[in-house]
């Protein structure tokens, strides 16, 4: 099925350890981003991309870096993971600026940093 | 800056009754504002939209109305059933980007039998 593809869907790192969240989608959506998911706030945006190679900052983007080498993939690495850090993670695409349809979401990463 | 707010939950209702989740906005220009529902352990998935004042979204036997004069889109379902347990998101894209979207904190939907 066409969609956004999140891996992994679950995962707990130490302080410290770094990994790479990964988000693909094969529906050749130009616009991708990563938002945090965290009880009582909603979803922040942490970083987006308007197609690839070019990547900007959200809201929350400290301690997280992103890369979109290609229109399919962008994913999100943690350099060194805080508890802080802990949340749930969600990869969204869209068409365009003025896609009326809004965003379709990834089933999410739940990350836990001990 | 851009903002949502939206009713806190959890909104516990038995089934068939009436459930309306308020929301309200702050935003510079005209954005086009969204519903969007999150069932348990998924990720979210868009349940209707509005893209101009007195535009009235609907999807699923949802509906919600662009209120302009009010900065408001309410969400209503006239008769709710387990299934619809779940969280909801109220959202409108900042009309001064590309098209961020900026999420209410969120209201969870419990509908007992």
């Amino acid at each position: 099925n066409a969609g956004v593809t999140q891996t992994p869907k679950f995962q707990v790192l130490k302080t410290g350890q770094s990994m790479t969240l990964q988000c693909a989608q094969d529906m050749n959506h130009e616009y991708m981003s990563w938002y945090r998911q965290d009880p009582g706030m909603g979803l922040r945006l942490i970083h987006y991309s308007v197609g690839a190679g070019i990547t900007d900052q959200g809201e929350v983007p400290n301690g997280y870096n992103v890369s979109r080498s290609t229109t399919e993939d962008f994913p999100l690495r943690l350099l060194s993971a805080a508890p802080s850090q802990t949340s749930v993670y969600f990869c969204a695409s869209s068409r365009g600026t003025g896609d009326p349809y809004g965003y379709t979401f990834g089933s999410g990463t739940r990350l836990t940093v001990v | 800056g851009d903002s949502v707010t939206q009713m806190e939950g959890p909104v516990t209702l038995s089934e068939e009754a009436f459930l309306t989740i308020n929301c309200t906005y702050t935003a510079t220009g005209y954005p086009s504002l969204f519903w969007y529902v999150q069932y348990p352990g998924e990720g979210l998935q868009l349940l209707l939209k509005a893209t101009k004042a007195d535009d009235k979204g609907s999807n699923k036997g949802f509906e919600a109305t662009y209120r302009k004069e009010t900065t408001s889109f309410h969400l209503e379902k006239g008769s709710v059933q387990v299934s619809d347990s779940a969280v909801y998101f109220c959202a409108l894209r900042i009309t001064d980007s590309w098209g961020k979207l900026q999420f209410g904190a969120g209201t969870q939907v419990v509908v007992t039998p």
